[in-house]
């Protein structure tokens, strides 16, 4: 079965810190790739997607994200966070074939002013 | 209203209790979701619905009980829920199921089984 891992469960970064965040995903054929934020009591929205070209994508607020497919990876970038990042960030990936969606567990970042 | 609407935002049931949730979408999508959202833990999707058909239940116990009676609307009826059902239930949109596409989500409803 597909699986998508995420591997900081909480990240603490100061103001214009650089940020990273892990995402390695399970399955070897074509996938597209999503980036979901949840900012502190709103809904899930789409911060950036992969689906082919390119494999620098460049999402809202200045994110970014690479897909590696040689180490199954779809990181989120971006070099100077902010206060109002502070959120949950969601990897998920789609297996090219239909719209389901498998999430990673989510990724907490507190950005302290 | 815009985008994908959910009510009642909180919800507090018993565990014989019967209740409802909704879900409406303003997009104009052919593919309606409900996914359950625990701490800690991965997005679990339990149900998808594309033109108003389910085309996918994910073991979900049949104390959840989805309906989809047109493409803008969807429920999801619970009944004898128990304590660790207990969680923030969401609803997505997409263009349509068969198709890759951005799923919007609503603001989901805090459900907690006493």
């Amino acid at each position: 079965a597909q699986s998508v891992s995420q591997h900081n469960h909480h990240v603490i970064l100061s103001e214009a810190a650089s940020l990273e965040l892990g995402c390695n995903y399970s399955y070897g054929g074509t996938v597209n790739l999503f980036w979901y934020v949840q900012y502190p009591g709103q809904h899930l929205q789409l911060l950036l997607k992969y689906f082919s070209g390119d494999p620098l994508v460049k999402g809202i607020k200045g994110f970014e994200a690479e897909f590696i497919k040689s180490k199954f990876s779809f990181n989120l970038r971006k070099p100077s966070v902010q206060w109002s990042d502070t959120a949950e960030y969601f990897c998920a990936v789609n297996d090219g074939q239909g719209g389901k969606l498998i999430f990673g567990q989510g990724t907490e970042l507190s950005v302290k002013p | 209203e815009t985008g994908v609407t959910q009510t009642p935002r909180h919800l507090v049931m018993g565990m014989t209790n019967k209740k409802s949730l909704k879900c409406e979408q303003h997009l104009g999508h052919n593919a309606m979701y409900w996914y359950k959202q625990s701490a800690k833990k991965p997005l679990e999707l339990m149900f998808v619905y594309n033109f108003k058909e389910q085309t996918e239940n994910n073991s979900v116990p049949s104390r959840f009980s989805p309906e989809c009676p047109n493409s803008s609307h969807l429920f999801l009826h619970l009944h004898t829920l128990q304590p660790e059902d207990s969680a923030l239930y969401l609803c997505a949109s997409s263009q349509g199921s068969g198709r890759i596409d951005e799923q919007f989500f609503g603001p989901g409803t805090r459900l907690t089984v006493l």
